[in-house]
């Protein structure tokens, strides 16, 4: 079985601070993880994805995120908030040949002027 | 391509109707999945296709739910008889197959209330 927790369903930051979105997984064989992102009435679009290359993972609009096995974590981080960065972030695993995503419950970042 | 496009964005219906969503995936992408997603929640998997076949259903999906994917290229969702509790968002994404972890790619969804 795969799971997700996602510490925190809303976190505010202020503009320019440090963002930390917190995932940890669960799942028997090595995963694939990623993080999305959903603003108001819209679809998911993909920040990064971890597929067992390497360990920090670069995505779009400056985010990255770090698998860590021993921790079995994979928080994403961005070193300065932006005001467009307020939004709904998910992380999602996918695991042992098993299509489906398997969602967090998901973090709302509010961002502070 | 302008990615996954979904039909209708909104749609409003009374309890005990039945209805039918679309969804247009990324053309050479031979996988597609739908998922629902209700407020403050992450999606959650429905079904997905392989080209036209239906590969697997969650328990999530009861006999009120159907989902076709003929000639593996558009897929329909139908509700019959919806009911209150069928009130979310549902979303379509689409994928390659890849065996180091293609992602999806999402469509902005059609938002089902039930009244």
């Amino acid at each position: 079985a795969q799971s997700v927790t996602q510490l925190g369903s809303h976190v505010s930051v202020s503009e320019g601070a440090l963002v930390l979105l917190r995932c940890n997984y669960s799942s028997s064989v090595p995963p694939y993880l990623f993080w999305y992102v959903q603003y108001p009435n819209q679809g998911l679009q993909l920040l990064l994805k971890y597929t067992s290359a390497a360990t920090l993972v670069k995505g779009i609009n400056g985010f990255e995120a770090e698998f860590k096995k021993s921790e079995t974590s994979f928080h994403l981080t961005k070193p300065s908030a932006h005001m467009s960065d307020a939004a709904e972030y998910f992380c999602a695993v996918r695991a042992g040949g098993n299509e489906k995503l398997t969602f967090g419950t998901g973090t709302r970042l509010t961002i502070i002027p | 391509d302008t990615g996954v496009s979904q039909d209708p964005r909104h749609k409003i219906t009374k309890r005990g109707q039945n209805v039918t969503f679309r969804c247009d995936p990324i053309s050479e992408h031979n996988r597609l999945y739908w998922y629902r997603q209700t407020l403050g929640q992450g999606p959650e998997f429905l079904t997905y296709f392989q080209n036209e076949a239906q590969l697997e259903k969650s328990r999530l999906l009861s006999d009120r739910f159907s989902a076709e994917r003929p000639k593996g290229s558009f897929s329909t969702l139908e509700i019959q008889r919806t009911e209150q509790g069928d009130s979310a968002m549902y979303l379509c994404a689409s994928s390659l197959t890849d065996s180091r972890g293609a992602e999806a790619f999402f469509g902005q969804g059609t938002r089902l209330t039930v009244v």
